[in-house]
């Protein structure tokens, strides 16, 4: 069984366009990310919640917006898609501590067109 | 900016030999991560040194740690060829309630 799943695991899109990306996590885990590797593999954190809540929530365009509907599920609406949004999204989770080790999923690959 | 950074950004070594990457990082921390991540997946915790820690042995991986210089070594000895991957460090900056990943070496192992 996968620990962090994440669909669909390719996205092409056009500029404009809204798609979304889903992760489910099967570690019982609280705390869930999102990060973005962009092409010169820099990873940065997005977002993190913890049990449905949000803690963090980085200096990311309002045009992206996770929602929790639980606490295995952690997914990314991103609206108005735009070229620079092309990256590679990892959703991740974590067994409580914030800071602790991580757990990835196999990433999103979006290109934007 | 908080990100660390790795030395050398990329290492190709034969089979065998030994590799060495470093990370400095810039802030006080609890604790420094290594992770893993081959081409085209997710990225896979391998080692976590907690800041009172100076060295941490797992398997063929070395990691070192040493606060004063805000640096942190991975040595993994014996290199097969499916240790080519990229390889990361992480902090967990006291300052903020997150992990800081580094730039990242890559490592290429040839048979």
């Amino acid at each position: 069984d996968t620990a962090v799943s994440q669909t669909p695991k390719y996205l092409v899109t056009q500029m404009g366009n809204d798609k979304s990306i889903k992760c489910e996590q099967n570690l019982g885990h609280d705390t869930m990310y999102w990060y973005k590797q962009d092409s010169k593999k820099f990873l940065k954190i997005m977002f993190s919640y913890n049990n449905k809540e949000l803690i963090i929530n980085e200096t990311v365009p309002n045009r992206f917006s996770p929602k929790s509907p639980d606490k295995a599920h952690l997914n990314l609406h991103i609206n108005s898609l735009e070229l620079g949004d092309s990256a590679v999204y990892f959703c991740a989770s974590s067994p409580g501590q914030v800071k602790g080790t991580q757990y990835f999923g196999p990433g999103t690959r979006l290109l934007v067109l | 900016s908080q990100q660390g950074e790795e030395d050398p950004q990329a290492l190709s070594i034969q089979e065998g030999e030994n590799a060495t990457m470093n990370c400095s990082y810039k802030t006080s921390i609890n604790n420094l991560q290594w992770y893993r991540q081959n081409s085209g997946r997710g990225l896979v915790h391998l080692i976590l040194i907690r800041s009172n820690e100076r060295e941490k042995h797992s398997g063929r991986l070395r990691v070192t740690l040493d606060t004063s210089k805000k640096s942190s070594s991975l040595l993994i000895t014996a290199s097969r060829a499916a240790d080519t991957a990229s390889y990361f460090c992480a902090t967990d900056d006291t300052g903020f309630q997150k992990l800081v990943f580094g730039t990242g070496t890559r490592l290429l192992v040839s048979p």
